[in-house]
C-alpha cells in the first residue's frame, strides 16, 4: 500500500458531463502529481502541485483543472467530457517538490460513453 | 513528441532467465531515471531508481546499468520469477517532471 487513496476507483459518465477526481496524498508528502494512463499513450503527466500552489504542467487539456486543498488533498476536475478522456487517471505523491520519488494511488478508471 | 523510448512492448520470459528491458533517451537535462513495476489494478510502484553519475546500480535481482554517452539505460532481472510477471516502465526526470516511457509487459513462464 503506498499510502495514496484515489477515490472512486471506478467512474462512468456520458459524454458532456463533468466529474472530480480525489486523491489523498501520503502523510508528509506536500507535493501531488496528477497523471493519465490510457492504452496508447502510456503514463502522461498531467499536473504537479506543492503545498497547494501549481509547480508544473504537462498535457493538461483546457477542459481539465486541478487544485490542491489546505489540507493537502487534490481534486482533478474534468469537464466536457470527450470519449477519449476514457483512460486511467493516477494521482502521485512525494515528500518535495523535487527529486523526491513518486508514491502512486490505484487510480480512478474513467468510462465515458 | 515521445522523449523516453522504451523495448520491447512485450517480453516472455522462462523462469530462472534474465528479463532485459531497454530504453533510451534524448533530453541530456534529465538526471534521475526511475523503474516502475505496475500490476493489474494497481499504480505504479518505484522499483529501483539510478542517477547519472553512476553507471550502475543493483538492488536484489534488479540492476540497472545506465550509459550516459549512448543515453540509454536498461533494467535487467536476474532469476525472473512468475511474480515478477507485471508491466515495467522506465522514466525520466528533470526537477520534478517524470517522463515514462511506454512500458514492457513482462510474462514468466513456469
Amino acid at each position: 500500500d503506498s499510502g495514496v487513496t484515489q477515490t472512486p476507483k471506478h467512474l462512468i459518465t456520458a459524454t458532456g458531463q463533468r466529474v472530480t477526481l480525489r486523491c489523498s496524498p501520503r502523510s508528509g508528502d506536500l507535493s501531488v502529481y496528477w497523471y493519465q494512463q490510457s492504452l496508447d499513450q502510456g503514463l502522461q503527466f498531467l499536473i504537479q502541485y506543492y503545498n497547494g500552489e501549481e509547480r508544473a504542467k504537462g498535457n493538461i487539456l483546457e477542459r481539465f483543472s486541478a487544485q490542491q486543498f489546505p489540507d493537502l488533498h487534490s481534486e482533478l476536475n474534468l469537464s466536457s467530457l470527450e470519449l477519449g478522456d476514457s483512460a486511467l487517471y493516477f494521482c502521485a505523491s512525494s515528500v518535495a517538490a523535487t527529486d523526491s520519488p513518486l508514491h502512486f494511488g490505484n487510480g480512478t478508471r474513467l468510462t465515458v460513453t | 513528441q515521445q522523449q523516453v523510448k522504451q523495448s520491447p512492448q512485450s517480453l516472455i520470459v522462462q523462469k530462472g532467465g534474465i528479463s532485459i528491458i531497454n530504453c533510451a533517451y534524448e533530453n541530456t537535462a534529465f538526471d534521475y531515471f526511475p523503474w516502475y513495476q505496475q500490476f493489474p489494478g494497481k499504480g505504479p510502484a518505484l522499483l529501483i531508481a539510478i542517477r547519472p553519475d553512476v553507471s550502475e546500480k543493483k538492488e536484489g535481482r534488479f540492476t540497472i546499468s545506465f550509459n550516459k554517452s549512448a543515453k540509454q539505460f536498461s533494467l535487467h532481472i536476474m532469476d525472473s520469477q512468475p511474480g515478477d510477471s507485471a508491466t515495467y516502465f522506465c522514466a525520466a526526470s528533470t526537477a520534478s517532471k517524470l517522463t515514462f516511457g511506454t512500458g514492457t509487459r513482462l510474462q514468466v513462464t513456469l
